[in-house]
């Protein structure tokens, strides 16, 4: 099993534009989860999903759209990158919400 | 609202040593999850808490869930310097894995 992916790694934007940060769990996990990441101030949840079709926000999802077409692929669309936008995003799935959590490997994201 | 408050942010220990890091959190919930964190890595959880009175250990680290209290605590046994990293706890207040983080403890453990 490959677990969680994510991609790119590593990527730059400039203020306005648009990317799709990819999250893909070969593990058939129903619940999908998309954090991002700020120096000193732990994880925040922007948005969630408990199954395929399904999904909801969590703490901080303005500026972020999801989707959830297919149990394995969760991906998260920045609409309109903004510096604040700037952070490490981490893309988490398990089997349910009694379950662990598996993190992928991150994917820093800077806005110019 | 729900907030997730862990203490020390930061701790320095020596090998040997035992250290309690704590997580308080404001609203009712029965299921809180620890994570450790090396620098520059990812996130691996370490234990899933889902009961009041749930108890877990794992080696040196041992955690414990008081929903009544709302307080979890971390406990480190005679600290090695592997276990040098980030702690994070998390409490799912809404069910659904809907998880609010504390801010992490950084905790760094000297021979």
């Amino acid at each position: 099993n490959a677990g969680v992916t994510q991609t790119p790694k590593f990527q730059v934007l400039k203020t306005g534009q648009s990317m799709t940060l990819q999250c893909a769990q070969d593990m058939n996990h129903e619940y999908m989860s998309w954090y991002r990441q700020d120096p000193g101030m732990g994880l925040r949840l922007i948005h969630y999903s408990v199954g395929a079709g399904i999904t909801d926000q969590g703490e901080v999802p303005n500026g972020y759209n999801v989707s959830r077409s297919t149990t394995e692929d969760f991906p998260l669309r920045l609409l309109s990158a903004a510096p604040s936008q700037t952070s490490v995003y981490f893309c988490a799935s398990s089997y349910g919400r009694d379950n662990e959590q598996f993190f992928g490997p991150g994917t820093r994201l800077t806005v110019l | 609202e729900l907030k997730v408050e862990q203490n020390p942010l930061f701790l320095s220990m020596q090998e040997g040593k035992n250290y309690t890091i704590y997580c308080n959190y404001s609203t009712t919930s029965d299921r809180l999850y620890w994570y450790r964190q090396d620098p520059g890595k990812s996130l691996e959880s370490l234990f899933v808490l889902l009961s009041n009175g749930a108890v877990k250990q794992e080696g040196r680290l041992m955690a414990s869930l008081d929903t009544k209290a709302r307080l979890s605590t971390l406990h480190i046994t005679a600290a090695v310097h592997d276990l040098s990293a980030t702690y994070f706890c998390a409490v799912d207040g809404w069910g659904a894995q809907k998880l609010v983080f504390g801010q992490g403890t950084r905790l760094t453990i000297n021979p």
